[in-house]
């Protein structure tokens, strides 16, 4: 059974980066059946996909969030990890990660169970 | 951006009802068209993917049609662990797209 798990801190302060780590078990992150990708929720409202990534180190990016946005992943950790830069506090949300079957745009059939992260000072 | 729109945003409903949810693209889509059931708290569970295929697991009460721009998902008979938020996606282009969803609450 494949596991997501987000760490990383729950407070960020405003015009700082925002980093998190998803650590995945049971699979390994380098199949090539699969992307790897992060979404956010802002309390009470509606998802957005922010990118996602292959093993191989290949990325693709919401373009409203590029400019800000670095994916990037560790294959001997099993990891990938998520850097926002710039923050305000419309980035405060959950943040998730996710496994998409497939490629970039595949849908994700397993989830972390989210980590909230909070931008104020 | 392709923009999701569901319909109805909140639904009340009964155990045992059968409930429709739509979704509609602003372009088509084919049927790139995925479905998430989230609970509070909780993340997004995938149901039916490219637009009619149920997840692994998922309970046959589920149902997904629709291609190009409209789609539907089917709650056959409702059960009180469905009450929850639903979501549809497009994942035919990026960036791939949510509707802003659909909360069934028990009537």
């Amino acid at each position: 059974q494949v596991q997501l798990q987000e760490s990383g801190p729950g407070l960020v302060k405003p015009s700082e980066t925002l980093s998190l780590i998803c650590s995945v078990s049971g699979g390994s992150i380098s199949s090539s059946s699969y992307y790897w990708g992060w979404i956010r929720q802002p309390p009470g409202k509606g998802l957005e996909w922010i990118g996602s990534i292959y093993y191989s180190g290949s990325t693709s990016y919401n373009p409203s969030l590029k400019s800000r946005v670095t994916i990037s992943v560790d294959t001997s950790k099993n990891q990938f990890s998520l850097k926002l830069n710039s923050v305000t506090a419309a980035d405060t949300a959950v943040y998730y990660c996710a496994r998409n079957y497939g490629d970039y745009l595949g849908p994700g059939d397993y989830w972390g169970q989210g980590t909230l992260v909070t931008v104020s000072s | 951006d392709i923009q999701m729109t569901q319909s109805p945003s909140s639904l009340s409903a009964s155990v045992g009802d059968r409930v429709t949810i739509a979704c509609r693209a602003s372009q088509s889509i084919y049927r790139y068209l995925n479905w998430y059931q989230q609970k509070p708290g909780k993340a997004p569970k995938l149901l039916i993917y490219v637009a009619s295929s149920l997840q692994s697991g998922v309970p046959s009460r589920f149902s997904g049609s629709g291609s190009g721009t409209d789609f539907t998902l089917t709650i056959s008979s409702l059960q009180p662990e469905d009450f929850a938020t639903y979501y549809c996606q497009q994942s035919y282009i990026i960036p791939q797209t949510f509707g802003q969803g659909t909360r069934l609450e028990i009537k």
